[in-house]
């Protein structure tokens, strides 16, 4: 089977980094996503980590070790509008998306 | 980029009827396209993948005569709840890639609400 976790909540103030963790367990690996949710919204992609190490975009940052089954997600510089739940996914064959449960991130001012 | 357009973005229905969803690929055409739920405060559930001119493959536990799905062309896919009761009432959503891209661009979803 598949499974995913990742903490249910996180709370950050604005200007702050704040980490959130993914840990995986799962057949036909192809790589790990992180989509952003906004409450009545649909997810939109983040970042895509197929191999090892870190990529940037901007103020996100993921982050996959494949021998460790965990990637993050880093959030810099942290603004109101990233208040948003936040799903990591691993990607398997034909581009099936399994989601972890969620990280549902606060900002505070 | 890829869109998906997704209709309608919510809909109110009696327990018993049926609700049809569409989901188009705007710019591209997919072979292949995801169907996913959401309960309130919960994650993404893979119902199905929707095969352009194949039959749909359910995940364990969706019931395939109670959501039908159709993928007759390149650029749609419906999803049809068929006599819904109010436990179906959830956030339904399509999703589709670029041919050989490894990202999902998911539709606006659709709200369904069964009275």
């Amino acid at each position: 089977g598949q499974s995913l976790e990742q903490p249910s909540e996180v709370t950050a103030v604005e200007g702050a980094i704040v980490q959130i963790n993914c840990t995986y367990q799962t057949s036909g690996f192809y790589g790990l996503s992180w989509y952003q949710q906004h409450d009545g919204g649909a997810p939109t992609f983040l970042s895509y980590n197929a191999l090892d190490g870190l990529e940037e975009t901007g103020r996100f940052s993921s982050f996959l070790s494949r021998s460790d089954s965990y990637g993050y997600l880093l959030l810099q510089e942290l603004q109101m509008k990233d208040s948003a739940s936040y799903f990591c996914a691993v990607t398997r064959a034909g581009n099936m998306l399994t989601f972890g449960g969620g990280t549902r991130l606060m900002v505070k001012p | 980029g890829a869109v998906v357009s997704q209709h309608p973005s919510w809909v109110i229905c009696k327990s018993g009827t049926s609700v049809k969803i569409e989901c188009r690929s705007l710019d591209f055409q997919a072979t292949t396209m995801f169907w996913y739920r959401q309960f309130p405060k919960q994650s993404l559930m893979l119902m199905a993948t929707s095969n352009e001119g194949s039959k749909a493959t359910y995940e364990q536990g969706v019931e395939k005569d109670k959501f039908l799905i159709n993928h007759a062309s390149l650029t749609l896919s419906t999803l049809t709840v068929t006599s819904a009761h109010p436990e179906d009432s959830s956030f339904y959503i399509c999703s589709a890639s670029l041919p050989g891209a490894n990202v999902l661009t998911f539709g606006a979803g659709s709200r369904l609400t069964v009275l």
